[in-house]
């Protein structure tokens, strides 16, 4: 019930395409719901968040959309750039801790 | 405004041996968050500290232990190293101790138990 579910476990897309990273969970009171971005060598970097009552949250190329019904979300990164190329976590937050997915290893072929 | 700094970089430890990791949070910081992440895993949470106090804990057995100080830099103890024990420890701080706090992350301690 504390887990968080992320796939692919690696994904490689053309620059200028659209990187998809799906997570699924399944304890309704998790109440926030992080990405990290992960550089090698460097500590995760939050780079976007949702609450569940929202559906969709933009900040430039990078969207999360929330199925709080089917217990998903999703980031959707457009214009996929190399510089993106990264590990990408999923979180989801109860009482004082983070629950991690197992990450995304995502390279963008220039 | 200087970021997360954890110290050392890198460990190697024998089976049985002790440990201690060190974290300074950033400025303004009072929550320090510990993480072990396995080659490959996401991190997995460990406690968080709060104003000097244990505010939390996940799945660790007890010789994981830990330290905050008064200025809210921390310490993570280990006991007793066994080799799955070998990972990237991660600290974060944040400004408080709420889900939607930002947990600004170290670069982590690699640890080898050998």
């Amino acid at each position: 019930q504390q887990q968080v579910k992320q796939s692919p476990q690696s994904l490689i897309v053309q620059k200028g395409g659209i990187s998809i990273i799906n997570c699924a969970y399944e304890n309704t009171a998790f109440d926030y719901f992080p990405w990290y971005q992960q550089f090698p060598g460097k500590g995760p970097a939050l780079l976007i968040a949702i609450r569940p009552d929202v559906s969709e949250k933009k900040e430039g190329r990078f969207t999360i959309s929330f199925n709080k019904s089917a217990k998903q979300f999703s980031l959707h990164i457009m214009d996929s750039q190399p510089g993106d190329s990264a590990t990408y976590f999923c979180a989801a937050s109860i009482d004082y801790q983070l629950i991690w997915g197992a990450g995304t290893k995502l390279i963008i072929k220039p | 405004e200087t970021g997360v700094t954890q110290s050392p970089t890198h460990l190697i430890k024998t089976r049985g041996q002790q440990v201690t990791l060190r974290c300074s949070s950033q400025s303004g910081h009072n929550t320090v968050s510990w993480y072990q992440q396995a080659l490959g895993q996401g991190p997995q949470f460990i406690f968080q500290y709060y104003r000097e106090e244990e505010n939390g804990r996940g799945n660790f057995p007890p010789r994981f232990s830990g330290l905050q100080f008064p200025n809210y830099s921390s310490e993570l103890n280990v006991n007793a190293l066994e080799l799955d024990d070998s990972a990237l420890y991660l600290c974060a701080s944040s400004l408080g101790a709420t889900p939607t706090d930002t947990q600004y992350f170290g670069p982590g301690t690699r640890l080898t138990v050998l």
